[in-house]
């Protein structure tokens, strides 16, 4: 098993430009998430969604969409890029468990 | 205030030690306590989960949590160098909402 799977590891955007985080997991978890992680500041949530067709907002979404048109695909939408947007991105998944499968980040620098 | 508290060290001991680290939190609702063990540049990895009081024990790893302090712990006997990683605290109320992540604590076990 992959597990989840983000895309792309690393990215360099410039200030107004857009982009697309991908993430895709293959063990049927209905309930996705996206986390940034800032030093110091801990995991915060952006989006989560609990199945297809259903997402909501978490702590820090200005700046940000998603969508979920399938199971295994939770994109995180980024518009207008800002200096303020540089972090680490995480995605994260989770069947009737508790636990969290987290996916390896994407490093992402607005400049 | 913030709902999770961790402090985020770094934390240095020597090969053999016991290591404790430890969260705080103010919401009385959380009832499930998750800790995570993030390798530099990797997604967090689940260790151990608990639900309510008590102690769970893995290996060389143990969680206790004391919700009439709102405190929980984990506790690594024997460390080694390859538990050298930050550990993040989470918890939740419930496992259908939000879990809330602490900042993390850098731990290096030295040889």
């Amino acid at each position: 098993n992959a597990g989840v799977t983000q895309t792309p590891k690393f990215r360099i955007l410039k200030i107004g430009q857009s982009m697309t985080l991908q993430c895709t997991q293959d063990m049927n978890h209905n309930y996705m998430y996206w986390y940034r992680q800032d030093p110091g500041m801990g995991l915060k949530l952006i989006y989560y969604s609990v199945g297809a067709g259903i997402t909501d907002k978490g702590e820090v979404p200005n700046g940000y969409n998603v969508s979920r048109s399938t199971t295994e695909d939770f994109p995180l939408r980024l518009e207008l890029a800002a200096p303020s947007q540089t972090s680490v991105y995480f995605c994260a998944s989770r069947g009737q468990g508790y636990g969290y499968t987290f996916g390896s980040g994407t490093r992402l620098t607005v400049v | 205030q913030k709902e999770v508290e961790q402090d985020p060290g770094p934390l240095s001991v020597p090969e053999g030690a016991i290591v404790s680290l430890n969260c705080t939190y103010s919401n009385s609702a959380f009832q499930y306590f998750m800790w995570y063990r993030q390798y530099s540049r990797k997604g967090p990895e689940l260790l151990m989960y608990t639900y309510s009081s008590g102690n769970k024990e893995d290996g060389r790893f143990t969680a206790q949590v004391d919700k009439s302090s709102k405190y929980i712990s984990l506790f690594i006997r024997d460390s080694q160098p390859s538990d050298s990683a930050t550990y993040l605290c989470a918890m939740s109320a419930n496992t259908g909402n939000q879990f809330y992540f602490g900042t993390g604590t850098s731990l290096t076990v030295i040889p």
